[in-house]
């Protein structure tokens, strides 16, 4: 079974910094699909950003990048030039290629302090 | 143009009621899915749907019972509401792979509270 590990449970971080969200993942699938999703409070999911296992290339989204290590099963996000709007708890989900379900982590709560 | 809308938002019961979620998709997609966001905030899985059928059944009480009138639409009943099944949840779409995007989009949620 896949499982995602998000092994830090709160994060924070000053206003215009950049922070980095640690998001591992454990498959036995070779294609498949990683995204970011954040949660602010009013508990809409909202897609960040998303990574096909088969592109090398590192997904980007404006100030949201990721580091995707395929060998090492890591997946992080980093936010640049932090807002106070990117003040959420954020989720790391895998995808097999073949359809079903996101597999979610336990999220990371992410603070901005102006 | 809302995507994936669910009602309520809110829904506070009585311990022993039976009560129902519904969602509707405008988005054309083949998969529909249930999840729970528990008090820790944990997300899993419950339901998953594809054109009307039932794909995925993870370990949910029978007490739950979710039904597919088409394929744009995925509603939760649940019989006999306990305390424990207090919780958010959400549903969700995607498209099929092969087909382009295939995040999952999800509704507002809906807060149940038991008591």
């Amino acid at each position: 079974a896949q499982t995602v590990t998000q092994s830090q449970p709160e994060m924070s971080v000053q206003e215009a910094e950049t922070v980095t969200l640690s998001c591992t993942y454990d498959t036995s699938e070779s294609d498949y699909y990683l995204f970011w999703y954040k949660q602010p409070p009013s508990r809409q999911m909202i897609l960040v950003i998303r990574q096909e296992a088969y592109k090398q290339q590192n997904a980007t989204e404006n100030r949201f990048s990721v580091n995707f290590q395929k060998a090492a099963k890591s997946f992080s996000l980093k936010i640049s030039d932090s807002q106070l709007g990117d003040a959420a708890m954020y989720f790391c989900a895998y995808r097999k290629w073949s359809a079903g379900k996101s597999t979610f982590g336990d999220g990371t709560t992410l603070t901005v302090k102006p | 143009d809302t995507a994936v809308s669910q009602t309520p938002k809110y829904l506070v019961t009585q311990m022993g009621n039976d009560k129902s979620i519904k969602c509707e998709q405008n988005l054309g997609h083949d998969t529909m899915y249930w999840y729970k966001q528990d008090s820790k905030k944990f997300l899993k899985i419950m339901f998953s749907y594809n054109n009307k059928e039932l794909i995925i059944n993870e370990t949910v009480p029978n007490r739950f019972s979710p039904k597919s009138p088409d394929k744009a639409h995925l509603n939760l009943h649940i019989n006999s509401l306990e305390l424990g099944d207090s919780a958010v949840y959400f549903c969700a779409s995607s498209q099929d792979p092969g087909r382009g995007n295939t995040e999952a989009f999800f509704g507002q949620g809906t807060r149940l509270t038991v008591v």
